[in-house]
């Protein structure tokens, strides 16, 4: 295990609803990036927090957006959910003394 | 052009043989390479990172990197059953030394070792 937790597993939603999906890093990491991997598809960048603040966003719309707290701690938030937001949402943290980046478990969301 | 490109496979290999995994990448400036391994319905996890051209082992498994070539490749040998899964080669755009990892992931090679 990384000590990278992510909350809930699974997901069901409607189209149109918007969902909120949670990391909680590994202790002293102090930044966390969002991925979505569609089935069968690499994990696509969404976006890194570092110390509350975005340090770069891949090539998804705004209605991804996303937060960090002061414990590091961070939350991805999709509105207007559309069918295509069906995939697996992986959280991963580090810090400046890894070498790698540790994935939770990730979270399934399908939307309907 | 795809940032980073893979054979999707499935490559199959006998217990026991070498399997080669391939990857290409178009940003020339590219500094750091990962490789992943994820089992299905699992997240990924780190095989193994590699930063200078030529070869870096670890057990059974060697990266190798191209920087002229653009390409970076993973051999396993003595493949076991365990071994499969899919293989995902992914580029860092972000800053390693400072701890940013915002990784650029090929589609990933379905690796199948057969006993």
């Amino acid at each position: 295990e990384t000590g990278v937790t992510q909350s809930p597993t699974h997901l069901i939603k409607t189209r149109g609803q918007q969902v909120t999906l949670r990391c909680s890093s590994q202790s002293g990491h102090n930044t966390v990036s969002w991925y979505q991997q569609a089935l069968g598809q690499g994990p696509q960048f969404i976006f890194q927090y570092y110390r509350e603040e975005e340090n770069g966003r891949g090539n998804f719309p705004p209605r991804f957006s996303g937060l960090q707290f002061p414990n590091y701690s961070s939350e991805l938030n999709v509105n207007a959910l559309e069918l295509d937001d069906s995939a697996l949402y992986l959280c991963a943290s580090s810090s400046a003394t890894n070498t790698e980046a540790f994935f939770g478990q990730g979270t399934r969301l399908t939307v309907v | 052009q795809k940032e980073v490109e893979q054979n999707s496979g499935p490559l199959s290999v006998p217990e026991g043989a070498i399997a080669s995994l391939n990857c290409t990448y178009s940003d020339r400036g590219s500094q750091s390479f990962f490789w992943y391994r994820q089992y299905s319905g699992k997240s990924p996890e780190l095989i193994m990172f590699i930063y200078s051209n030529g070869d870096k082992e670890d057990g059974r498994f060697t990266a190798q990197l191209n920087k002229a070539s653009q390409y970076v490749s993973l051999l396993i040998r003595d493949s076991q059953p365990s071994d499969s899964a899919t293989y995902l080669c992914a580029v860092n755009r972000g800053r390693s030394g400072a701890g940013s990892y915002q990784l650029t992931f090929g589609k990933g090679t379905k690796l199948s070792v057969i006993p």
